[in-house]
């Protein structure tokens, strides 16, 4: 069965710190890869996805970028954090684009200060 | 493009009443729709998805969901709620990208 891993699962920085959040994607091959961002209160915010090594799609331009150096490994990072970047970071995959079900990681909730 | 709206922030229901949560969609040929759950400092839970074919759609955990569409709606129903299904509700549209498109979540609040 596939399982998806998101570590760490809390993080407080300051302000102007850089960030590093890592998903990993175990039991499939080739998945499609998502970040999101969870604001206090509900909203969904996809940030980026990927569709393969090296392929990243960006949603909303922000001080944070998305790599994907392994498969299975998506990787959200920033290299000065701002206030307004706290909020709970989930990671989803599919197994396709499109009209197929997205699978989510247990998120990292982040607060900057 | 695709879009999903949530008209509703919050239900309430009592334990044991059936329960509905609303969803409509607007979409440009054919929709493929789904229903999310979350728990509280839980990511997503996949519970049922609409591609095409019968218009009443059974999930997880007791869940279903009606599509109609000429109502364009894709509600999500549960003929007996209990307290544990007390949670944050999304309803997800397929964008016509390669992404899901969110409703703005309804917050599902069973009392004993």
């Amino acid at each position: 069965s596939q399982t998806i891993h998101q570590w760490p699962a809390t993080l407080v920085q300051p302000v102007g710190s850089p960030l590093s959040l890592e998903c990993t994607v175990e039991g499939t091959s080739n998945p499609n890869l998502y970040w999101y961002r969870q604001a206090a209160g509900r909203g969904l915010q996809l940030l980026f996805y990927s569709v393969g090594i090296g392929q990243i799609s960006s949603e909303v331009p922000q001080n944070l970028s998305a790599s994907r150096p392994q498969d299975r490994q998506f990787i959200l990072s920033s290299k000065k954090l701002l206030l307004s970047d706290s909020g709970f970071y989930l990671c989803a995959w599919s197994v396709l684009a499109g009209a197929y079900e997205q699978y989510f990681g247990p998120g990292t909730r982040l607060t900057v200060t | 493009a695709q879009s999903v709206a949530q008209p509703e922030d919050q239900v309430n229901v009592a334990e044991g009443n059936p329960l509905t949560v609303k969803c409509t969609y607007s979409v440009s040929g054919n929709p493929y729709l789904f229903w999310y759950v979350q728990y509280p400092n839980r990511g997503l839970q996949f519970l049922l998805k609409y591609i095409t074919g019968d218009n009443l759609v059974k999930g997880s955990y007791g869940f279903e969901a009606e599509f109609n569409k000429s109502q364009t709606s894709f509600h999500l129903k549960k003929p007996s709620a209990l307290v544990s299904d007390s949670a944050l509700y999304f309803c997800a549209g397929y964008s016509g990208y390669s992404t899901l498109t969110f409703g703005k979540g309804t917050m599902l609040l069973v009392s004993p």
